[in-house]
């Protein structure tokens, strides 16, 4: 089973950026790191993925080093809207047909502060 | 393009019923996945379904099933409701060979 390990909570200031560290020493060679955003009562929403080195979207990136063992998710800029729990997810998920070889753990409750 | 779907989303039931929980994907998408969440236990896998066919399921009792239909719509039914399955039931779609998965706002089951 790939597991995850993250800090349970981590608080911010407003305009900071963020860093949410995951590790995965487990990880497999056909396994990806997927990150999601919940907040309370919604379902997890896709924030992004990689397999390795580096990815960026327009609200995040993702960094993963050479041997996989970790990746660490930025935020920059946080706002009070980027209250959450954060989730890193290893594995191929979906495409061995959902994510029931990984837990989502408890994921990283983040409060940005104003 | 519409996400994923659920319906409705919060239910109140009484110890020994049962519910039936509905989950409509995005369009084009064929594997359809429900999860439980609850405070204590995190988000649990319980079973995906692609093309109508169960593929996978997670530890949870024979009270917890479901099915497919052929639009690819899914349906969870939890027959002889305890009060621990009360919680968060979501559910998230996949395209085939797709990586990532996009999750529905959930529906909330309260068992009392």
């Amino acid at each position: 089973l790939a597991k995850t390990t993250q800090p349970i909570s981590m608080d911010s200031y407003e305009g900071q950026e963020v860093n949410i560290t995951c590790s995965h020493n487990n990880i497999a060679t056909n396994d990806y790191i997927t990150w999601y955003q919940q907040f309370p009562s919604q379902g997890p929403r896709f924030i992004i993925q990689g397999y390795k080195t580096k990815v960026t979207n327009e609200v995040a990136s993702l960094f993963i080093p050479a041997d996989r063992k970790s990746s660490t998710l930025s935020l920059p800029r946080v706002s009070l809207s980027d209250t959450a729990v954060y989730y890193c997810l290893v594995g191929d998920g979906p495409r061995s047909g959902g994510y029931q070889k990984v837990t989502f753990g408890t994921g990283t409750k983040l409060q940005v502060i104003p | 393009k519409a996400g994923v779907t659920q319906t409705p989303r919060y239910l109140i039931k009484t110890r020994g019923q049962q519910v039936t929980l509905s989950c409509s994907p995005i369009s084009g998408h064929r594997s359809v996945s429900w999860y439980q969440q609850t405070p204590g236990q995190g988000l649990q896998f319980l079973f995906e379904y692609f093309s109508e066919t169960q593929r996978n399921k997670g530890n949870f009792p024979g009270r917890f099933s479901g099915r497919q239909f052929s639009n690819s719509r899914s349906e969870m039914n939890v027959s002889t409701l305890e009060l621990g399955d009360s919680a968060l039931y979501l559910c998230a779609s996949s395209s085939a060979g797709g990586t990532e998965a996009f999750f529905g706002q959930g529906t909330r089951l309260t068992v009392v």
